[in-house]
């Protein structure tokens, strides 16, 4: 099976730098993703990776260490519009490699 | 393009009805699933399908039942509600990239 830990909640200022991690504990691993989710909305995509190293969207940089089972999310210049739930997920490997699960989330919190 | 249309949007049922949640889209995504979200529980799978005719259980599929008869729909069915069936369900769609797309939910409660 599969098992993924956030931290439930991070807090940072408006204009800073935040990291969320994510662990993993998986019995096949493809990739890790990241997804936000707004209060009252669906969740979207932000960003995947699939081979070690750094991933780079805008203001939105994405993690992974497969030998640590480790991945985490930078967002830089944190904007108020930044305050959102942000999960982690993983995706099974072929032929299954459509089957994602999701981490609890991380509630961040943007402080003015 | 619609996207991800989920239907209804809210609903209130008894313990014991059934309903069916519905899933279409016009992305032509080969995959489809279906999610629910409590709490501090994050999204949890349910059952998902890779194609038209294939279905398979996800992490709670107890409850529920899938078929997949076309590539654009793909309905979640509650043969009887129960309370602890109250919660917010996403259906959501993949080109196989790993990339979800996800409908904007369907809010149950189960009385």
């Amino acid at each position: 099976g599969q098992s993924l830990e956030q931290p439930s909640e991070v807090t940072a200022v408006e204009g800073a730098i935040v990291q969320i991690n994510c662990t993993y504990q998986t019995s096949g691993f493809y990739g890790l993703s990241w997804y936000q989710q707004h209060d009252g909305g669906a969740p979207t995509f932000l960003s995947y990776n699939a081979l070690d190293g750094l991933e780079e969207t805008g203001r939105f940089s994405s993690f992974l260490s497969r030998s640590d089972s480790y991945g985490y999310l930078l967002l830089q210049e944190l904007q108020m519009k930044d305050s959102a739930s942000y999960f982690c997920a993983v995706r099974d490997p072929p032929p299954r490699d459509d089957k994602i699960i999701f981490g609890k989330g991380t509630r961040l919190h943007i402080l003015p | 393009n619609a996207g991800v249309t989920q239907t209804p949007k809210f609903q209130v049922l008894k313990t014991g009805q059934s309903m069916t949640l519905q899933c279409a889209q016009d992305m032509n995504h080969e995959y489809m699933s279906w999610y629910r979200q409590d709490p501090g529980m994050g999204l949890r799978l349910i059952h998902y399908s890779v194609g038209a005719g294939i279905t398979d259980q996800g992490e709670v599929p107890n409850g529920y039942n899938v078929s997949r008869s076309t590539t654009e729909d793909f309905p979640l069915r509650l043969l009887s509600a129960a309370p602890s069936q109250t919660s917010v369900y996403f259906c959501a769609t993949s080109k196989g990239t790993g990339e979800l797309f996800f409908g904007e939910g369907s809010r149950l409660t189960v009385l």
